[in-house]
């Protein structure tokens, strides 16, 4: 079966650093996507990868090791205003998108 | 861009009676939508696969007589829930593929959703 394991829950500190990680078993791998999502909204794209590596993009960075089926959002400098769901998304041999269940960033004061 | 918008954000409605909801890609066209259902707490849920001018694809369980989803053009799709139920109460967004351009051609940018209560 396809699976996507992420943490279910993560609490960190304003100005802080952390990292979600994000692994899968999937039939076929054609890319990994990070979304943010704000409770009672909907998802909004943070990020994609394909090749191994970090990708970076302000303060949000993706890595992904395709040989480990893993891969990490971090996110520096938290403001208050980052505690949302983060949904890890891996594209599968057929182009279907399988959704982890999300983790839930908690940012404290 | 690449935005999605969806109609109505807010819905209450009688049991038995029928609810459509409108999804329309703002600035490209869109061959493929998705609709996602998510109850509270829970992960989306994909309902079915909207592709403009032919059938929806729909995900094991969902009932297609139930979930009625016409794509009849490159920026709008609708989700009609026919006969809704208590049960039928959710959070349910749609999504779109821009082909023709973004970051990456299979980014699903999704709508704002909308909150179906049934009484």
């Amino acid at each position: 079966g396809q699976n996507i394991d992420q943490p279910t829950e993560m609490t960190a500190t304003e100005g802080a650093i952390v990292q979600i990680n994000c692994t899968y078993q999937t039939s076929g791998f054609n890319g990994l996507f990070w979304y943010q999502q704000h409770a009672g909204e909907a998802p909004t794209f943070l990020s994609y990868n394909v090749l191994d590596g970090l990708e970076e993009k302000g303060r949000f960075s993706s890595f992904l090791s395709r040989s480990k089926g893993y891969s990490y959002l971090l996110l520096k400098e938290l403001q208050m205003k980052d505690s949302a769901s983060y949904l890890c998304a891996v594209l599968d041999s057929n182009y279907q998108l399988i959704w982890g269940a999300g983790t839930k960033l908690i940012i404290k004061p | 861009g690449a935005v999605v918008s969806q109609h109505p954000s807010w819905v209450i409605c009688k049991s038995g009676t029928s609810v459509k909801i409108e999804c329309r890609s703002l600035d490209f066209q869109a061959t493929t939508m998705f609709w996602y259902r998510q109850f509270p707490k829970q992960s989306l849920m994909l309902m079915a696969t909207s592709n403009e001018g032919s059938k929806a694809t729909y995900e094991q369980g969902v009932e297609k007589d139930k979930f009625l989803i016409n794509h009849a053009s490159l920026t709008l799709s609708t989700l009609t829930v026919t006969s809704a139920h208590p049960e039928d109460s959710s959070f349910y967004i749609c999504s779109a593929r821009n082909l023709a351009g973004g970051l990456v051609q299979e980014t699903q940018y999704f709508g704002p959703g909308t909150r179906l209560l049934v009484l």
